[in-house]
């Protein structure tokens, strides 16, 4: 089993549109969790991060964390054309230094 | 905003030779990685140096690799004998609890 996973994609959706991305990790010890933006041939970029189950908002950006499911997500609201990008959510364990990178999601917002 | 910085953004080189990628990580980060993608492929951890010393290596950071911070400031990756197989992304990255990625160099072996 990967330690962490995403939907690939590609996934499409409309100017204005609420995007739902999603990312499970196999392992409990993974404590800390972040989302990057990744434009293509460029560095990720950080978005998110978070350490604690709950809700975390950032103007547009809101991540989700429960760590029972080992679930974690990126809610995206009023979406535009400069969201398409490949989105990676990784993830560190508590003692650990090596960031753990999903495959990442491509996501085309249309105008 | 502080940022890391990676140069060059493109090396090609022939196979067989040995090439250094450099980086300035952020001035007050204790931990630096280097991070490997491959075209359409996920990016992968290959390093970590904290301490002036190697702290977690991946798989693919074998005897071919290897790190030195030989000033205060730049972190470099060397990479020895490359092979077709080495071209990709080679990524920089700094943190003191989540990490900041640089631009990428992107280092084509031909």
């Amino acid at each position: 089993q990967k330690e962490v996973e995403q939907d690939p994609g590609p996934l499409s959706v409309p100017e204005g549109a609420i995007v739902s991305l999603n990312c499970t990790y196999s392992n409990s010890a993974f404590q800390y969790f972040m989302w990057y933006r990744q434009y293509s041939r460029k560095g990720p970029e950080l978005l998110m991060y978070t350490y604690s189950s709950g809700n975390k908002e950032d103007g547009r950006f809101t991540a989700q964390v429960d760590k029972s499911s080992k679930y974690i997500s990126l809610f995206i609201r009023d979406s535009q054309p400069s969201d398409s990008a490949t989105y990676l959510c990784a993830t560190r364990k508590i003692n650990g230094q090596n960031f753990v990178f999903g495959p990442g999601t491509r996501l085309s917002v249309l105008p | 905003e502080p940022e890391v910085t990676q140069t060059p953004s493109h090396q090609v080189t022939q196979m067989g030779q040995e090439v250094i990628l450099r980086c300035v990580p952020i001035s007050n980060h204790l931990y630096f990685y280097w991070y490997r993608q491959i075209l359409g492929q996920k990016v992968e951890f290959l390093v970590s140096f904290y301490n002036n010393e190697i702290s977690e290596k991946s798989e693919i950071f074998d005897d071919q690799f290897s790190v030195e911070r030989p000033d205060g400031s730049n972190f470099t990756l060397k990479i020895r004998s490359t092979k077709l197989e080495d071209s990709a992304m080679y990524f920089c990255a700094s943190s003191a609890t989540e990490a900041f990625f640089g631009q990428g160099t992107r280092l084509t072996v031909v």
